[in-house]
């Protein structure tokens, strides 16, 4: 199944910076930049960042994001147990004339 | 606030149609695309496909022939239904609020691109005999 790769998992102590790679081409991210979102266990995903940079309000500023060419990254700066929860990256794909998606990474807060 | 809220019938044997419908609260139907997203367990989430207020449809050419995606933007709802449901349709369905970056012509195509800013919470449908 194509798509975004992102790792399955990652994890770290509180306090402890944490960073989450999505990697793509060039019909994706390397087009259009990414989004990223947060996503808990039966509950709406919710966006945290897209291909400006733009953090709607409510997300904290040690959450961060940047693109660089085909990949990505969601950094965790200053990990907190409120961050425990699945992350995916979107971006969209002119191949497929739609959104692709990364297979999400469950972050866990040790 | 935008919210969405979706429903539709959880449990489905194969043949069967899947549908599902999903209510806009808040905010504008127009100017916007409205798109459907699944993940079947332990998959990545899958693009299914998308309605632009104007009534444009774009779908996802794995699926295309087996869906359909309409709106009624009086009731500021859409609908997804796809056709002859196997067990490999049995996903999480989501339904989201697309935000348009660009609408315009090449070669010949209407292309919408979008990113999705607000999500449904989901919606498990299971297909099984």
């Amino acid at each position: 199944q194509s798509g975004l790769t992102q790792p399955p998992s990652a994890s770290g102590t509180p306090g402890r910076t944490v960073t989450i790679s999505c990697s793509g081409g060039t019909s994706n991210i390397g087009s259009h930049g990414v989004n990223w979102y947060q996503r808990f266990p039966g509950t709406a995903p919710r966006r945290l960042f897209g291909k400006d940079d733009h953090r709607p309000s409510g997300v904290p500023e040690r959450i961060s994001a940047s693109v660089s060419g085909t990949s990505a990254s969601l950094a965790f700066t200053g990990l907190q147990s409120e961050d425990e929860a699945d992350y995916f990256c979107a971006a969209w794909d002119d191949s497929l004339n739609g959104p692709v998606f990364g297979g999400g990474t469950k972050l866990s807060v040790l | 606030q935008v919210q969405l809220q979706q429903w539709g019938a959880g449990l489905l044997k194969p043949s069967e149609t899947l549908s599902l419908t999903c209510a806009v609260y808040g905010g504008s139907f127009n100017g916007y695309s409205w798109g459907w997203v699944r993940q079947a367990p332990g998959k990545r989430l899958e693009w299914i496909g998308d309605i632009h207020h104007s009534g444009t449809t774009n779908y996802n050419p794995a699926l295309k022939g087996r869906v359909t995606i309409s709106a009624d933007t009086s009731k500021m709802q859409f609908s997804l239904r796809l056709n002859s449901v196997t067990a490999a349709d049995t996903s999480i369905y989501y339904c989201a609020r697309g935000s348009i970056t660009f609408r315009g012509v090449i070669f010949t195509r209407v292309i919408t691109r979008y990113y999705f800013d607000f999500w449904g919470h989901g919606h498990l449908v299971t297909v099984s005999s």
